[in-house]
This record gives structure tokens, sequence and C-alpha cells, in this order.
């Protein structure tokens, strides 16, 4: 199945200061890959995705780049805020199985310090 | 994009009793997913819960522990039978709605005492 491996672990930024956090994934079909923010208590919004068929996306200070080639796949936080501070996961779509069904990485715990 | 209201937010359960969460999509989904979230960690997916047939479940959960209901096209429960402590965890139903990422429900905090 699919496997996906997010880093790092945690990241601590300025505010002010750029944000980047990375995945890699094993199935090479897999074709839709989304990032999800994670406030304290709440539920995983999504806050950006990608598919196969683009490079690179951005929406404000956030944008997703995707390397199909070497598998993997970043998301970029620009000019971050403390309201930046959460846990993101990013996540692989399984093509293999039913259809919707997602593997996640293992999060990425971001402490913007003003 | 859609709404998925779960219930209920928390509780505290004793051991060996069970808990059925419920969640309400406010528009038609075709799967429904259930995840488990321990603290800290990353999201676990429990079963895929297709409308008019059995739930999938993934390695490590089965349907004795974790009953599945999926009676329409907008709702779904997740029962936890016999619980003991290391039943506690976050649990959240989630569906795919908009184009193609997943909206979540606001999750249920269970601690099994």
């Amino acid at each position: 199945g699919e496997n996906v491996e997010q880093h790092p672990s945690t990241l601590s930024v300025q505010e002010g200061d750029s944000a980047v956090i990375k995945c890699t994934y094993s199935d090479s079909a897999s074709n839709y890959f989304p990032w999800y923010k994670q406030e304290l208590g709440k539920r995983p919004q999504l806050i950006i995705d990608i598919r196969s068929n683009v490079g690179e996306k951005k929406d404000q200070r956030i944008a997703v780049t995707l390397n199909k080639t070497a598998k993997h796949f970043s998301l970029h936080i620009t000019e971050t805020q403390p309201e930046d501070s959460a846990v993101y996961f990013c996540a692989a779509r399984l093509t293999t199985d039913s259809w919707g069904k997602f593997q996640f990485g293992a999060g990425t715990q971001v402490v913007v310090t003003p | 994009s859609a709404v998925i209201s779960q219930k209920p937010s928390r509780d505290i359960c004793q051991r060996g009793t069970s808990l059925t969460i419920q969640c309400q999509v406010d528009s038609q989904v075709t799967m429904m997913f259930w995840y488990r979230q321990q603290p800290g960690q990353s999201l676990t997916l429990i079963a895929t819960a297709n409308q008019g047939s059995e739930a999938t479940y993934e390695s490590g959960f089965v349907i004795d522990k974790f009953p599945i209901s999926r009676p329409n096209l907008t709702f779904s429960t997740l029962t936890v039978s016999n619980m003991s402590p290391e039943d506690s965890s976050i649990y959240l139903c989630s569906a795919v709605t908009g184009n193609y990422g997943y909206t979540f429900g606001s999750g249920t905090r269970l601690t099994v005492v």
C-alpha cells in the first residue's frame, strides 16, 4: 500500500520567515495530494491540494509543489504569522483502493514565534 | 464545502462498556471514513463505510470491536465496543466533499477509565 513520510516532525520559525514541509510517497499511481492544518483541539482542515498533472499551486501565502519523478511534494508557507502555528499533515490518495481513501503523513508541528 | 456534525464531542466511559459516535453530513456522500487519532499522532484509518454494504476495515481493526452503520448517504455511526483504556483517543469521521478533499467531523474525544 501507499506509504507517506513527512519531515520535519517539528519546525520552529520566526514570524515573517518561510516554512517548508516535505513529504514523500511510495505509490507512483497516487494522483492527489492534500495538505491539512490542525489547530490544537480542532479538526483537520484542508488548506491546499494539488493533483498529479500540476507541478505547483499557490494560494496567497501558501504553496504546494509536486515532483512526480522523485515522488515528493512540499508545502511552503511564506511570511509566517503566529496563527500559522499548528500541526500540518500531508496526504496521498491511494488510487489502488477505494475512491477517496487517503494515507496521511505523521504530521509536522509548526511553531511561529513573534 | 459540506458540513459534518459529529457527536458526542467527548465522553468518559467505563471499561467494558460501548459508545456509539454519530456523524451527520449536510449533503449526500458516497463514502464515509472513520479515523482514530491518538494524542500527538497522525490519523489512522479504521474503516470505510459505503451505503448499502458492509464497511471495509483496515488491518488491525475488526467489525466486532468497531461496528459501523451507514443507513443512508448522509449518516453513519461508529461504535467502540467493550472498551479498554487503550481505546482512549480522538475519533473522527470524514467524507469526500467538494472536488477531492476530505471534510472532517469535529471529533469525539473518548476517555476510558
